[in-house]
């Protein structure tokens, strides 16, 4: 069965430093990967996608993600911080009828 | 595109008591989703539509929920004899119906049971 795996509960990371959120997933295919991005009482907003190709992904808000199959990890990066960033974020990934596995998320804390 | 759009926003109940939740998809998409999130946990995937077939329940969905969708279009969800246990926020998502499409969730109805 799928699964994802989000190690870092919380991170924390100061204005204008880089980030990177680890997700690490298990599929038994070719996997459909997303990123999500949550604020607090809002829904859930696509970040980026990997379904094939180039392994490096870019996606809104200056955010990027990697694939590397060999280590099961598609890990979202971004090289500035801004203090909007602040959220929760998931990683999913894709099963069959669309239907998505989501990891337990996130959150990320900003310091100004 | 007017995105998903749920209503209640918000839902305070007594156990043992009814509810209903409405979900308007993307006006295009073929599927719709429902989710649960728990406080601290990712969404978990309750059950989905294409057009007006329920095609996959989840076993997280007792046999006091209940899913329609009954015109392809808007969909609901409704839980009968609410428990404590019930307390989440539901999301409703909805996409085209090939495999890659992403989903676009609603804000979501955040349900407290009493």
């Amino acid at each position: 069965a799928q699964s994802v795996t989000q190690p870092d509960i919380h991170i924390t990371v100061s204005e204008g430093a880089s980030l990177e959120l680890r997700c690490n997933y298990s599929y038994g295919a070719t996997p459909y990967l997303f990123w999500y991005v949550q604020s607090p009482g809002q829904g859930l907003q696509l970040l980026l996608k990997y379904f094939s190709g180039d392994t490096l992904v870019q996606g809104i808000k200056g955010f990027e993600a990697e694939f590397k199959r060999s280590q099961s990890s598609f890990n979202l990066r971004k090289p500035s911080v801004h203090w909007s960033d602040a959220a929760e974020y998931f990683c999913a990934v894709g099963a069959r009828g669309n239907k998505l596995v989501f990891g337990a998320g996130t959150i990320l804390r900003v310091k100004s | 595109d007017t995105g998903v759009s749920q209503n209640p926003r918000h839902k305070i109940t007594k156990r043992g008591q009814n509810v209903t939740f409405r979900c308007d998809p993307i006006s295009e998409h073929n599927r719709l989703y429902w989710y649960r999130q728990t406080l601290g946990q990712g969404p978990e995937f309750l059950t989905y539509f294409q057009n007006e077939a329920q095609l996959e329940k989840s076993r997280l969905l007792s046999d006091r929920f209940s899913a329609e969708r009954p015109k392809g279009s808007f969909s609901t969800l409704e839980i009968q004899r609410t428990e404590q246990g019930d307390s989440a926020m539901y999301l409703c998502a909805s996409s085209w119906v090939q495999d890659n499409s992403p989903l676009h969730f609603g804000n979501g109805t955040r349900l407290t049971v009493t």
